[in-house]
C-alpha cells in the first residue's frame, strides 16, 4: 500500500484478555517505531526495530508489552492480560532508516479501549 | 532524560498568525519537527527544522530555531480555520532516530 497500515483501527477488549495489533510499514523501509498516545498526551515511544530486531525496547512499560518482526516487515505489538490503563490509542511509524533519514511516517493508528 | 514542553492552547481569530512555542532539552537533537493531529487522524508532519539551521520557510509556515535556547517556534501566517488542529512539537532522539514528542498545543481558529 501506498502508507502505513494499521489494523484493527479500533479494538474494545475485557481486562485481562491478549491483544495483538498489527502494522504494515511502507514497503522498504527498514526501521519501524512504535509509539502509544494517552487521552490529551503526545506520542510516547515504545520501541524501535531496524530490520528484523528490536534495536531499542526501553519505552516498553513492562513486560506485558511485547512486539515481533519475524520477517522485517509486518510487526505485531502484543499485550498481555490488559489492563484499563493500556487504553490509548497505538500509532506505527516507519521510515528507510533510522537515523539519517528525517521523515517518518505514521499510520492511523489502533484505538485500544480496555473495558 | 529528554523532555519537549508545550503551551497546551492557542486561540486566533482567521486571518492573524499563530505562533506555537516549544522547547526541548536534548542539545544533541539533529531534527526538530512539527506534526498536525486533527480529530480521529493520525499524525501529518507539517515542517521540520535541521538542528544547524536558525529559520525555515515553507509556504505559510516559518518555523525558528533558537539552538542557544532551545527554543523552536512555529508560525502560521493567515491562518485559517482548516488550520484548527493539535500541534505537536517532536526531536529527534539522537541514538535511535525514535521522536520524543510534546503534549501538543491545540490551536482553536475563530471565524
Amino acid at each position: 500500500g501506498a502508507g502505513v497500515s494499521q489494523t484493527p483501527s479500533n479494538k474494545v477488549t475485557e481486562k485481562g484478555k491478549y491483544v495483538e495489533l498489527r502494522c504494515d510499514p511502507i514497503s522498504g523501509h527498514t526501521a519501524l517505531y512504535w509509539y502509544r498516545q494517552s487521552l490529551g498526551q503526545g506520542p510516547e515511544f515504545l520501541i524501535y526495530f531496524q530490520g528484523t530486531g528490536a534495536a531499542d525496547d526501553s519505552g516498553l512499560p513492562n513486560d506485558r508489552f511485547f512486539a515481533v518482526r519475524p520477517e522485517g516487515s509486518v510487526s505485531t505489538l502484543k499485550i498481555q492480560r490488559t489492563e484499563r490503563g493500556d487504553s490509548a490509542v497505538y500509532l506505527c511509524a516507519s521510515s528507510f532508516s533510522g537515523v539519517e533519514v528525517t521523515e517518518a511516517f505514521f499510520g492511523q493508528g489502533t484505538r485500544l479501549t480496555v473495558v | 532524560g529528554e523532555d519537549v514542553e508545550q503551551s497546551l492552547f492557542l486561540s486566533v481569530r482567521e486571518g492573524d498568525s499563530s505562533v506555537i512555542n516549544c522547547t526541548y532539552t536534548d542539545s544533541s537533537s539533529t531534527y526538530l519537527y512539527w506534526y498536525k493531529q486533527e480529530p480521529g487522524a493520525g499524525l501529518q508532519l507539517l515542517t521540520y527544522i535541521f538542528s544547524n539551521m536558525d529559520m525555515k520557510q515553507d509556504q505559510r509556515l516559518t518555523v525558528l530555531l533558537n539552538k542557544k535556547d532551545k527554543h523552536l517556534s512555529l508560525r502560521i501566517a493567515d491562518t485559517q480555520t482548516g488550520d484548527s488542529a493539535i500541534y505537536f512539537c517532536a526531536e529527534k532522539e539522537g541514538s535511535q532516530g525514535n521522536l520524543i514528542f510534546g503534549k501538543g498545543t491545540k490551536l482553536s481558529v475563530k471565524p
